[in-house]
């Protein structure tokens, strides 16, 4: 989607691997989330920012961190992959909390 | 927890007719909004109604909301088969916060050709 970006589209890991992943906007939008999309549960909230180094958790951050260094990116932590964890992440990026989202393409992680 | 839930969970119409969903919350809302999803992508957001506003409009869809039932419905007249998606209704708390947006699980809406 146009001006926000996620890497990698695809991965695949094994248990116990750590692995990050990276949202990256040009939108200069001062807010950026992490959602997980599970069949039967929707999308749920992992991370959230509100500015540089400012983030706070969601409804489910057990086992994820988050980090914002720049505005323009957001990265997603999962500091020891578990198989729980296998689901398709999504970034998105809003100019205020309650505004519409723009959301990325999303990341189909495997953990194996 | 879901703030919103979608009703029905799936809808198939034939092209051409009206399709209706609705989403039901729990919580004092700011606003309102629907997302489309189209298989294997990222969310869409279609559009926003504040907690103020009753009914909405953008080209071919049409949202109310009743904040006295903490219900709303979006419609989709004169569908078409690109309008085949998952639809997710997404309040924003009226508490205020910066943690967003609580997504229902969806309706998805199949188009019969």
């Amino acid at each position: 989607d146009a001006g926000i970006t996620q890497s990698p589209r695809h991965k695949v890991t094994e248990t116990g691997t750590p692995v990050t992943l990276r949202c990256h906007q040009t939108e200069n939008h001062r807010y950026m989330y992490w959602y997980r999309q599970d069949p039967g549960h929707g999308l749920r909230l992992i991370h959230y920012s509100y500015g540089v180094k400012d983030t706070d958790k969601g409804e489910v951050s057990d086992g994820y961190s988050v980090s914002r260094s720049k505005t323009e990116d957001f990265l997603l932590t999962l500091e020891s992959a578990t198989s729980s964890q296998t689901s398709v992440y999504f970034c998105a990026i809003s100019e205020r909390q309650d505004f519409g989202y723009t959301f990325g393409s999303g990341t189909r992680l495997t953990v194996v | 927890s879901q703030q919103g839930e979608e009703d029905p969970q799936a809808l198939s119409i034939q092209e051409g007719e009206n399709a209706t969903m609705n989403c039901s919350y729990k919580t004092s809302i700011n606003n309102l909004q629907w997302y489309r999803q189209n298989s294997g992508r990222g969310l869409v957001h279609l559009i926003l109604i504040r907690s103020n506003e009753r009914e909405k409009h953008s080209g071919r869809l049409r949202v109310t909301l009743d904040t006295s039932k903490k219900s709303s419905s979006l419609l989709i007249t004169a569908s078409r088969a690109a309008d085949t998606a998952s639809y997710f209704c997404a309040t924003v708390y009226s508490g205020g916060g910066a943690d967003g947006l609580t997504f229902g699980k969806g309706t998805h809406l199949i188009i019969q050709p």
